[in-house]
């Protein structure tokens, strides 16, 4: 099936760094990418949606100004943490969707935890 | 009121027992429903699509009952490998190419030998 790749897998920083996160399609083309955050013991929530060659969408209370995605291509997409700070730390995960499902399965990649000293 | 609401458990089962699962949604308009599963630490993996028929694959059978707003997920003969938490997933709409997908906190099992 198809794989999405993420990287860092895990990565701690000083508060106020700004961390870059990439998510990749390995063997399929995302026009569209997902990215999701998820606190300890709660859901996954949407933070906002990457599209390749235009601006992302955020969700409502999802700072764009903080969280700065590029789509640079149909197989990348990043994800940028601008001054981190220690309540941003979380589990950060992309997704795409599967092109040609019926039912739009989604394909994650494995996560990245960061974690704001 | 939660967009997905499923009762967090834990549910602590023998290996063999059948348990169920329960999730209501708040979207009426929501068109696509799934049940995914997560293990500690690791990303969400898809376990199954729920449809209005009901579907069923191998020891896993969800049920969507639309007018009541509700999905169900009914593991038999539980192994030790299905202790994971379950996601009940409820499509947000569509963005872009895709559908962006709304989670429930999950339901945890623990199956036990």
């Amino acid at each position: 099936g198809a794989v999405v790749s993420q990287h860092p897998s895990r990565v701690i920083c000083k508060s106020g760094t700004s961390v870059k996160i990439e998510c990749r399609s390995l063997d399929f083309q995302a026009t569209t990418m997902f990215w999701y955050r998820q606190f300890p013991k709660q859901s996954l929530m949407l933070m906002a949606t990457s599209n390749e060659g235009s601006k992302a969408t955020y969700e409502q209370g999802v700072e764009k100004d903080k969280f700065l995605i590029n789509h640079a291509s149909l197989t990348l997409s990043t994800l940028t943490v601008t001054s981190a700070h220690p309540e941003d730390s979380s589990f950060y995960i992309c997704s795409a969707p599967a092109s040609g499902s019926s039912y739009n399965e989604q394909f994650f990649g494995p996560g990245t935890r960061l974690t704001v000293l | 009121r939660k967009e997905v609401e499923q009762d967090p458990g834990p549910f602590n089962v023998p290996e063999g027992a059948t348990v169920a699962f329960n999730c209501t949604y708040s979207n009426s308009a929501s068109q696509s429903f799934f049940w995914y599963r997560q293990d500690c630490r690791k990303e969400p993996k898809l376990l199954m699509s729920v449809y209005s028929s009901g579907n069923e694959d191998g020891r896993f059978t969800a049920q969507l009952n639309r007018a009541s707003q509700y999905i169900s997920l009914l593991i038999r003969d539980s192994k030790l490998s299905d202790s994971a938490t379950y996601l009940c997933v409820v499509n947000i709409g569509v963005r872009d190419s895709g559908y962006a997908l709304n989670f429930g906190k999950g339901t945890s099992l623990l199956v036990t030998p």
